[in-house]
């Protein structure tokens, strides 16, 4: 099994620019999220999905939208990217069967905003 | 913010060592979760311990939680080259569904 999954690895955009993360997971997992992660700032939740066709804002979601509308695949997209956006992303999966699960990462997208 | 913090920032240590990094957070929670990220890579789940729960084991690992004073330690015996990495606390609340992290401990394990 390939895990968590996220295309593309690298992207250097312009800003103002828009684009489209995508993730993708092979356990069938209800739950899954959106990072990014900043020099000394540890993770911040982006957005999150408790399931197909759900989605909920996380700490911030600011410039930022996202679709679920299959259960492997979890969108992040920047409208109109900027160079605040300048980051690492990172998705991450869960069961929802049970409330004590860990999360499985992807190897995140390097995403630069010039 | 609802960050927690992780002491230290950064921590140097020879091969056998061990090494020991705290985490404090600050609302109540359900779980506390230790990862580890390698250099260029996404986080690896390390252990669990529940609210009910005050200290576990999973290998070399040994991991406490006080939620009196909202912290956690975790401690990594006979540490190896191959422990350098970055460790990160994450707690969930709320509902449960949200996760927040740490700051993280940046581990430097000197061969």
């Amino acid at each position: 099994n390939a895990g968590v999954t996220q295309t593309p690895k690298f992207r250097v955009l312009k800003t103002g620019q828009s684009m489209t993360l995508l993730c993708a997971q092979d356990m069938n997992h209800e739950y899954m999220y959106w990072y990014r992660q900043d020099p000394g700032m540890g993770l911040r939740l982006i957005h999150y999905s408790v399931g197909e066709g759900t989605t909920a804002k996380g700490e911030v979601p600011d410039g930022y939208n996202v679709s679920r509308l299959k259960k492997q695949n979890f969108l992040l997209g920047l409208e109109s990217a900027a160079p605040s956006q300048t980051s690492v992303y990172f998705c991450a999966s869960r069961t929802g069967q049970t409330r004590n699960q860990p999360q499985h990462f992807g190897d995140g997208t390097r995403l630069s905003i010039l | 913010s609802q960050q927690g913090e992780e002491d230290p920032q950064a921590l140097s240590i020879q091969e056998g060592e061990n090494a020991t990094m705290n985490c404090s957070y600050k609302t109540s929670i359900n779980n506390l979760q230790w990862y580890r990220q390698n250099s260029g890579r996404g986080l690896v789940h390390l252990i669990l311990i529940r609210s009910n729960e005050r200290e576990k084991h999973s290998g070399r690992l040994r991991v406490t939680l006080d939620t009196s004073k909202k912290s956690s330690s975790l401690l990594i015996t006979a540490s190896r080259a191959a422990d350098t990495a970055s460790y990160f606390c994450a707690t969930d609340w709320n509902t449960g569904n949200q996760f927040y992290f740490g700051t993280g401990t940046s581990l430097t394990v000197i061969p």
